[in-house]
């Protein structure tokens, strides 16, 4: 079975702190991918990497980063934390772009204060 | 602009009653279309469509693609307090991009 963890389940920040968010896959996939999901909204793609060190931006990179130094572990840094940053965050990795499935972890509940 | 529009947004209903979640789509050069279901947290996967007119089925769940009117349901016969979830629908586009809709969020009362 493919395993996506992330590092943490719930976190809290306060406006302008730095923050870490961490994703580790078990199964060799290639690309790993970070969304977030808010109400109404469903899920949105920060950004993908599809390879070590290769990221793509997706349709709201705007105020995040991403760091994928090996392949099992894609990171997401929000450099600045904001009130509108507050979310359900959200990894998946696939085998390859063509593999359709994404398998996702569970989630990292953000609050920013 | 690609978008995929689920609906209704929301659904409650009694135990034991049918339910069909429609997904529709406007996406460039379409490749697949994905069902997810997302209980309390990581969404897991259901369904891949790729051609019209094919039902998948799994269980009490099936799906089927109609690309000539760029829509997908989802049916959930005889509905069960397990089924309660939000279901997502999801498109991917010829840049291997998920276009995802926002959800329906399914309650099943007992």
């Amino acid at each position: 079975d493919v395993k996506v963890t992330q590092s943490s389940r719930y976190l809290v920040k306060r406006t302008g702190e730095k923050v870490f968010l961490e994703c580790v896959q078990d199964m060799d996939h290639e690309n790993m991918f970070w969304y977030r999901q808010d109400p109404g909204l469903g899920l949105r793609l920060i950004y993908f990497s599809y390879d070590v060190k290769m990221k793509e931006k997706g349709d709201i990179p705007e105020g995040y980063s991403v760091s994928r130094e090996k392949k099992e572990r894609f990171s997401l840094i929000l450099e600045s934390a904001s009130t509108n940053q507050t979310s359900m965050y959200l990894c998946a990795s696939s085998l390859s772009l063509a593999q359709e499935t994404q398998y996702f972890g569970p989630g990292t509940r953000l609050l920013v204060l | 602009e690609d978008k995929v529009v689920q609906s209704p947004l929301s659904l409650v209903v009694h135990e034991g009653d049918t339910v069909t979640l429609n997904c529709s789509y406007e996406v460039t050069n379409f490749r697949s279309l994905l069902w997810y279901k997302q209980e309390k947290k990581a969404p897991t996967f259901l369904f891949m469509l790729t051609s019209s007119g094919i039902e998948k089925k799994s269980g009490r769940l099936s799906s089927i693609l109609d690309k000539k009117e760029l829509f997908s349901i989802l049916n959930i016969t005889a509905t069960q307090t397990g089924d309660s979830a939000i279901y997502l629908c999801a498109v991917k586009n010829s840049n291997y991009q998920l276009i995802w809709g926002a959800g329906t969020k399914l309650i099943i009362k007992p």
